[in-house]
């Protein structure tokens, strides 16, 4: 089955505490991205990924890192959480970068708490 | 630079009656737009997309939503709700360059009374 995989889907951590959300997709895309969803803000990118070993900022990229050695992964790495990166996370990919009609799948999310 | 404005964050509807929900946007480029729906505790799901083809776009489960240039608007509607249809929904827009990121619109909640 095509699809887009995270985990942890729930995770409660202190502040400081390295933590890495995992994203996996088996569709062979080229394109993988990073969102946070919060109350009232829709979803934000946070980085985004074109291909193996290229990856760039997006809106909201502060206190988060991004690494992406192998198509298909593309873990998000919060190096000290805190409180503010409390939130709901997801990732997603489609087939190519440079066509924006492309659908972005998502993955399930993962609710990050941070106190 | 490309924005999304979801003109009502509560829509509540009886089973049965007709579903609008609201959204404009805006963007320097020809935008690719997006219906994205999310029940709870659940992931996004692609509802619709419009690509510069036809006009009115049909989506999954009955949803439809029209680009209207002139309105810079994209509404999605529903001839008929149904308790299922009880979600979140992100209208979203998609820059023609650049890193690709999507534009989310801040969500409208839709009720369905019974």
């Amino acid at each position: 089955e095509a699809q887009v995989t995270q985990n942890p889907r729930y995770l409660i951590t202190v502040t400081g505490k390295k933590l890495t959300v995992t994203c996996s997709q088996n569709m062979n895309h080229e394109y993988m991205s990073w969102y946070r969803q919060d109350p009232g803000l829709g979803l934000r990118q946070i980085y985004y990924s074109m291909n193996v070993e290229v990856t760039d900022k997006g809106d909201v990229p502060e206190g988060y890192k991004v690494s992406r050695k192998e198509k298909r992964n593309f873990p998000l790495i919060l190096e000290s959480p805190s409180p503010n990166q409390t939130s709901l996370y997801f990732c997603a990919s489609s087939l190519c970068f440079s066509t924006s009609t492309d659908t972005q799948y998502f993955g399930p999310g993962s609710r990050l708490t941070v106190l | 630079a490309q924005s999304v404005t979801q003109l009502d964050s509560h829509v509540s509807v009886s089973e049965g009656t007709p579903v609008l929900l609201r959204c404009n946007y805006s963007s320097s480029y020809s935008p690719s737009l997006f219906w994205y729906v999310q029940h709870p505790n659940k992931g996004l799901q692609l509802l619709l997309k419009y690509t510069s083809a036809a006009t009115l776009v049909k989506g999954i489960n009955g949803f439809e939503a029209e680009f209207k240039k002139s309105e810079t608007s994209f509404h999605l509607t529903k001839p008929s709700a149904h308790m299922s249809d009880a979600a979140e929904y992100f209208c979203v827009v998609s820059a023609a360059t650049g890193r690709r990121a999507l534009t989310f619109g801040s969500g409208t909640r839709l009720q369905v009374q019974p």
